[in-house]
């Protein structure tokens, strides 16, 4: 069984450019939510996509965006880069009716 | 908002038992306890929860009060690499896809 994996793992883009980063849930697992963590800050909830479908999100603005695909893969994509967006990308999978939600390792994004 | 309050840090002596605590006065009786930690720059590691009676795996231990307002999460025999933020979380049970909500953590630093 293989686990989260996510890619890339560093990336350095300039302010007001387009990126997009990519997670490949756990083996079974139809869900994955993506989380954005600032340094120094606990991890916090941007969106959640279920069966290709976004299925919650949390108060981040519509720059922040994304795609599930049939394998249960996702992207997160963030258009018009600011500053701010500079923190670790993290996504987790879990499956209906399971409890756990597990991580991948994160991308770590600094927007210069 | 995190539903829960934890101190910021602790230090243990390795091979020493680490005891992290959790207050969670408002909690729901549908809502589980969540553990999870994060070692440095890496992804949140699950490592377990429970709803009302005691819980044991391979990793740690979780002892929930009568009243279910606070909990313990108990790592027996510290090591150096359990140096890590632990995280505790409550999270509607039977709702395993729905965000998780962090709040800032415990540092817990493992002393040799």
């Amino acid at each position: 069984e293989t686990g989260v994996t996510q890619s890339p793992t560093h990336l350095i883009k300039t302010r007001g450019q387009q990126v997009t980063l990519r997670c490949s849930s756990q083996s079974g697992h139809n869900t994955v939510s993506w989380y954005q963590q600032a340094l120094g800050q606990g991890p916090q909830f941007i969106f959640q996509y279920y069966r290709e479908e976004e299925n919650g999100r949390g108060n981040f603005p519509p720059r922040f965006s994304g795609l599930q695909f049939p394998n249960y893969s996702s992207e997160l994509n963030v258009n018009a880069l600011e500053l701010d967006d500079s923190a670790l990308y993290l996504c987790a999978s879990s499956s209906t009716g399971q409890e756990t939600q597990y991580f991948g390792p994160g991308t770590r994004l600094l927007v210069l | 908002d995190a539903k829960t309050t934890q101190p910021p840090s602790m230090d243990c002596a390795e091979g020493r038992a680490a005891n992290l605590p959790c207050n969670h006065s408002t909690i729901s009786g549908n809502e589980y306890v969540y553990w999870y930690r994060q070692i440095h720059s890496q992804g949140p590691q699950y490592i377990i929860h429970g709803l009302k009676n005691n819980e044991t795996n391979e990793m740690a231990s979780l002892i929930i009060t009568e009243d279910r307002k606070s909990s313990t999460l108990i790592l027996p025999h510290a090591t150096l690499r359990d140096t890590a933020v632990y995280y505790c979380i409550v999270r509607v049970a039977g709702s395993g896809n729905t965000p998780l909500v962090f709040g800032k953590g415990t540092r817990l630093s493992v002393i040799a």
